[in-house]
């Protein structure tokens, strides 16, 4: 148990759906990631908050839409997708996201698989 | 940009084998590198965070080295155990929440 809930687990969704993914963090952590894992890539980060202001977009479709309404929770709006967006998404925390001063660990949930038909 | 190469891709080793990897980097222009282990169907968790040239680490069975210098860290396990089997994925804390992760060597160890 990392202290941080993806939910759902498993989804399934047409192009046309709209729906989310839930993170939760119960750590006191500041600073909070969508990361996208495609099978045989690295992990890819998609967006950074830190104390529910995004710091990073690291050029993500439009058709991914992230929330942060507090330092614990973050999700991700999903809406017209395409089949290749169909991947493993995870969300991490960590205590802060300036490097230099804090060399700690990312804390990752369990990630949501999602499949796009 | 980073960019992190970790080799090899995969591994099937016997039960108490000894095995290591490697994850190698072209600049030593970062603030940390992580190890993480991540298990089927679990969330990655973090076995080491290292910060200095020659730094070495070691939790159990499992130790870590790094040479920013040569540019590579090393992961070690001793006696592998099918509980070690999993996903191994090396990161470089680069900057401000840029973590650059490499693609992971796949262990298994077989009974």
């Amino acid at each position: 148990e990392t202290g941080v809930t993806q939910t759902p687990r498993h989804l399934v969704m047409g192009m046309t759906n709209k729906k989310s993914l839930k993170c939760e963090q119960h750590l006191g952590h500041n600073a909070m990631y969508w990361y996208k894992q495609s099978a045989k890539k690295p992990l890819e980060l998609m967006f950074v908050y830190n104390f529910k202001e995004q710091t990073e977009n690291n050029s993500v479709p439009s058709r991914f839409s992230p929330e942060c309404p507090n330092s614990s929770h973050l999700f991700l709006h999903l809406h017209t997708l395409q089949p290749e967006d169909s991947a493993l998404y995870l969300c991490a925390s960590s205590p802060s996201g300036l490097a230099g001063y804090n060399t700690g660990e990312l804390f990752f949930g369990e990630g949501s698989r999602l499949t796009v038909l | 940009i980073l960019n992190v190469e970790q080799s090899p891709q995969s591994l099937h080793v016997q039960e108490g084998d000894s095995t290591n990897f490697t994850c190698s980097f072209p600049s030593s222009n970062f603030y940390a590198l992580h190890w993480y282990r991540w298990e089927t169907a679990k969330s990655p968790e973090a076995l080491f965070v290292m910060t200095l040239n020659g730094d070495e680490k070691k939790k159990g069975r499992i130790s870590a080295t790094l040479n920013t210098k040569e540019g590579y860290s090393y992961l070690y396990i001793k006696g592998s155990q099918p509980e070690d089997s999993a996903t191994y994925l090396c990161a470089l804390l680069a900057g401000t929440y840029k973590y650059i992760f490499g693609t992971g060597t796949r262990l298994k160890v077989l009974a």
